[in-house]
């Protein structure tokens, strides 16, 4: 019954390493979003989910980027080899469908610090 | 390539007052124009949101007026209340595109009491 979750809340890795960071959407949203937020920046689009289709991968930045998505539910997002520029807070948004005007519910976004 | 830019990038206005954000975008596929709301440590919340088929949409406080031709809309908030203070981004997306949201840069806003 609760919104968009996503862990951790903040995560601080060191450069070259691998994160998975975690996305638990609405229930029974069948369209789930990546988005990543520099810092002081407005939102950058990453990649969506819409049901069993093939997602979108269109705004992930690099090959070192990538995502997955069981079913209808959790998404988790990994990072290879981590660089600074990575730095960031990476926001998971889910929507009941993908729809013109269907509202994209966000989650609290997990803070990456990549020293 | 920024497809939607966003002014002024931070606003300080008295209690009472008009706060007023502007947005201009490029893609005239975009068809769908939200106004999202974000407090410090939180994700974006869904303020208001227009379709490209009306000039002007009205929700308590929050007005969004759209110009197509301009390519141009813009949230207005009425009696501003320091409640208010948070950051504020425009968006568009388009229906044939998964409804991804493209972003301006952000409004910060502050609301003197």
């Amino acid at each position: 019954g609760a919104g968009v979750s996503q862990s951790p809340s903040n995560k601080v890795t060191e450069k070259g390493k691998d994160v998975e960071l975690r996305c638990d959407p609405i229930s029974g949203h069948t369209a789930l979003y990546w988005y990543r937020q520099r810092l002081g920046q407005g939102l950058e689009f990453l990649i969506y989910f819409q049901g069993n289709s093939a997602p979108d991968k269109s705004g992930l930045p690099s090959d070192r980027f990538s995502a997955e998505r069981t079913g209808e539910s959790v998404s988790t997002l990994t990072i290879q080899r981590t660089q600074q520029e990575d730095s960031a807070v990476y926001l998971c948004a889910s929507s009941l469908y993908v729809a013109r005007g269907e509202t994209q519910y966000f989650g609290p976004g997990t803070r990456l610090l990549v020293l | 390539q920024q497809q939607v830019k966003q002014s002024p990038q931070s606003l300080i206005v008295q209690k009472g007052g008009i706060s007023i954000i502007n947005c201009a975008y490029e893609n005239t596929a975009f068809d769908y124009f939200p106004w999202y709301q974000q407090f410090p440590g939180k994700g974006p919340a869904l303020l208001i949101a227009i379709r490209p088929d009306v000039s002007e949409k009205k929700e308590g406080r929050f007005t969004i007026s759209f110009n197509k031709s301009a390519k141009q809309f813009s949230l207005h908030i009425m009696d501003s209340q320091p409640g208010d203070s948070a950051t504020y981004f425009c968006a568009a997306s388009r229906n044939n595109a998964g409804n991804m949201l493209t972003f301006g840069g952000g409004t910060r806003l502050m609301v003197k009491p």
